[in-house]
């Protein structure tokens, strides 16, 4: 399995963009990049992923290194429902090589 | 649409009882279902998966066992529980088409007294 890298945690003032950072420098060819948030006291929700190109969607941006092995997760404006646990999680194509693992992730705290 | 539902939320158990969690997957067919578990303050140990009816890998040995009687239905138990075994448990599944995007359970909040 792919480990990963991220900040144990980050700051960022409300309506302020922010930029969460992942290295995965083991990532296979075939692992797309996941991101989840946490919030608290609530199961992992889904937030992008992405497999080469940057990736856009209503909650958030991903940027994806040309070697894959680092990518950055893009929030434009921050708010204070943004207060989460961000996870970068490499993780198979198929179902069928079967788990998920969660790193420790990225505590962003937002100030307004 | 797909949904995920486990019960129950919270229970309190004292040491050495059993434990039951179970899990159901709606609207998708052949998941692939997961167990985690999550201490207060702590991040998220993946427990078990299973790719299919009656197949289950663990992770992490301990005297947590998990079972898949049916194609939706993803079961999390236990024989004596410890002190331990307190936590937050999060079923989840994923699907293919999504690029094995993953979609957790509202969670159970287990307290072993």
């Amino acid at each position: 399995d792919a480990k990963t890298t991220q900040p144990n945690s980050m700051e960022s003032n409300e309506e302020e963009p922010v930029h969460l950072p992942c290295n995965h420098s083991t990532i296979s060819g075939t692992d797309y990049i996941h991101w989840y948030r946490q919030l608290p006291s609530q199961g992992p929700e889904y937030v992008i992923h992405g497999l080469t190109s940057n990736v856009n969607n209503r909650m958030a941006s991903l940027a994806i290194a040309e070697d894959r092995k680092s990518s950055t997760l893009i929030l434009h404006r921050a708010t204070l429902r943004d207060a989460a646990v961000y996870y970068c999680i490499p993780g198979p194509m198929r179902r069928s090589q079967g788990n998920l693992i969660f790193g420790k992730g990225t505590k962003l705290s937002v100030k307004p | 649409s797909q949904t995920i539902h486990q019960w129950p939320a919270t229970l309190v158990q004292p040491v050495g009882s059993p434990l039951s969690l179970e899990c159901t997957v709606e609207g998708t067919s052949n998941p692939n279902l997961y167990w985690y578990r999550q201490a207060a303050g702590r991040g998220l140990q993946l427990l078990f998966y299973s790719v299919g009816i009656g197949q289950i890998s663990s992770e992490v040995p301990q005297n947590l066992s998990a079972s898949r009687p049916q194609d939706r239905q993803f079961i999390l138990s236990s024989k004596k529980l410890l002190l331990s075994d307190s936590g937050f448990y999060l079923c989840a599944w994923t699907r293919e088409s999504s690029g094995n995007t993953i979609y957790f359970g509202e969670g159970s909040w287990l307290t072993v007294v």
